[in-house]
């Protein structure tokens, strides 16, 4: 069976810093890549995906991420950060065709400050 | 408008209470799926389904139960709850492409 980390529990950030989290994950065959975020108060959304092509992916409000297959790595990105980008995020990944399966990390709280 | 509805949102109970808690979705998804969130843990799958009459179990089943006679509904049922029980329930839904479609969430306390 896959497992994901994200080694960062705790993010702090000011506004118009660049944001970068990791995620690892370790499972031997092909996977579909997720990254969700989790707004205080909401429910999850999706944030970007990835399963196959290009390995630089982006997603919505600025934020992409990067599948470095030798590395076991999707870590995700934003240049800029906002107030309103504090959340947290979720990383996430399946075989490809197993979706039932979907695995999550065990999120990274994201602070922004004004 | 598409979503997946889950009812009731916040709940406390009493150990040994039975109580189920329903989720609806609008989408036409076949795959739907039950997650609990607790701190520290993330989001962990309880049990999901494939289709009307075929369920299987998740990561953390214990304590639960599910059916899925519809395919708009997939209901969460605990039979005697007990305090380890306490958290944070998300249903969700997926056509094949294998993202998620999350409900609100339902806060549940068990004492």
């Amino acid at each position: 069976a896959q497992s994901v980390s994200q080694h960062n529990h705790h993010v702090i950030l000011s506004e118009a810093a660049s944001l970068e989290l990791g995620c690892n994950y370790s499972y031997g065959g092909t996977v579909n890549l997720f990254w969700y975020v989790q707004y205080p108060g909401q429910h999850l959304q999706l944030l970007l995906k990835y399963f196959s092509g290009d390995p630089l992916v982006k997603g919505i409000k600025g934020f992409e991420a990067e599948f470095i297959k030798s590395k076991f790595s999707f870590n995700l990105r934003k240049p800029s950060v906002q107030w309103s980008d504090t959340a947290e995020y979720f990383c996430a990944v399946s075989p490809q065709g197993g979706f039932q399966k979907l695995v999550f990390g065990t999120g990274t709280r994201l602070l922004v400050s004004p | 408008e598409a979503q997946v509805t889950q009812n009731p949102r916040y709940l406390i109970t009493v150990t040994g209470k039975k109580l189920t808690v329903t989720c609806s979705q609008n989408m036409n998804h076949e795959y739907m799926s039950w997650y609990r969130q607790d701190p520290g843990l993330g989001l962990r799958q309880i049990y999901y389904s494939m289709n009307v009459e075929a369920t299987d179990k998740g990561d953390v089943p214990e304590g639960y139960k599910v059916s899925r006679k519809e395919k708009r509904n997939f209901p969460l049922i605990l039979e005697s709850p007990s305090p380890n029980q306490t958290s944070l329930y998300f249903c969700a839904s997926s056509s094949d492409t294998g993202e998620l479609f999350f409900g609100e969430g339902s806060r549940l306390t068990v004492l």
